[in-house]
């Protein structure tokens, strides 16, 4: 298995540009997370899928911020318009479900937005 | 909103010396799990805790559950080089009547270097 698949491994966009980070989890997993890690905050979970549907989008910061699963091998995690504070690196990650929580989490994107 | 408390932040030893990894929280999880994070790539998970009291030995690693799994401690006996890394503890919440769908609260992390 490929593990977790995230694209792009990096991301450098201007304030106000729109940015899609894409996520492909492993195949037959049920859960999926949408987490960011900044040198300030640690890891911080955003938002999380369960059979494709969202069932927790409290951490997501603002509006700005949005999330989909379309099916069950893709996801994605848009911010328009984009602000310097977005920068960090994103990291989506998947899980079993069931008894299982572990999560394996894919390369990360790292964000700047200048 | 449950949370996790990890220290120290940061840890500089050398090769050989033994460390101490503490994740502490005022909330009792399901379970906690151990990751380790090498830089540009994902945490990969160590171990996964569930019982309270639980001593799990990964080798040179030996991770504790509180009696309370309230919290949780690390230990590393003769560190390596290659030990070191960002390691971060994870809980996952005690959900009444429900599932937590692995949904995890991850600590602030801990920076370890083990110098040669």
């Amino acid at each position: 298995d490929a593990g977790v698949i995230q694209s792009p491994r990096h991301e450098v966009t201007e304030m106000g540009q729109e940015v899609t980070l894409r996520c492909k989890p492993i195949s037959g997993h049920n859960s999926l997370f949408w987490y960011r890690q900044t040198m300030m905050r640690g890891l911080e979970l955003l938002i999380y899928f369960n059979n494709n549907v969202p069932i927790d989008d409290s951490g997501m910061p603002e509006d700005r911020f949005s999330a989909k699963m379309p099916n069950a091998s893709f996801s994605t995690l848009k911010i328009q318009p984009s602000e310097p504070r977005d920068s960090a690196v994103y990291f989506c990650a998947s899980s079993p479900g069931g008894w299982s929580t572990e999560a394996f989490f894919g390369q990360g994107t790292r964000l700047t937005v200048v | 909103t449950q949370l996790l408390e990890q220290s120290p932040q940061f840890l500089s030893i050398q090769e050989g010396e033994n460390l101490t990894v503490y994740c502490n929280s005022s909330s009792v999880f399901s379970s906690l799990q151990w990751y380790r994070q090498e830089p540009g790539e994902g945490p990969v998970l160590l171990v996964t805790v569930v019982t309270g009291g639980e001593v799990k030995k990964l080798k040179r690693l030996t991770f504790q559950f509180g009696d309370a799994r309230k919290d949780s401690s690390l230990h590393i006996t003769a560190a390596q080089p290659g030990d070191t890394g960002l390691y971060l503890c994870a809980g996952v919440p005690r959900v009444a009547g429900g599932t937590s769908y692995g949904k995890l609260t991850f600590g602030q992390g801990t920076i370890l270097t083990v110098h040669p």
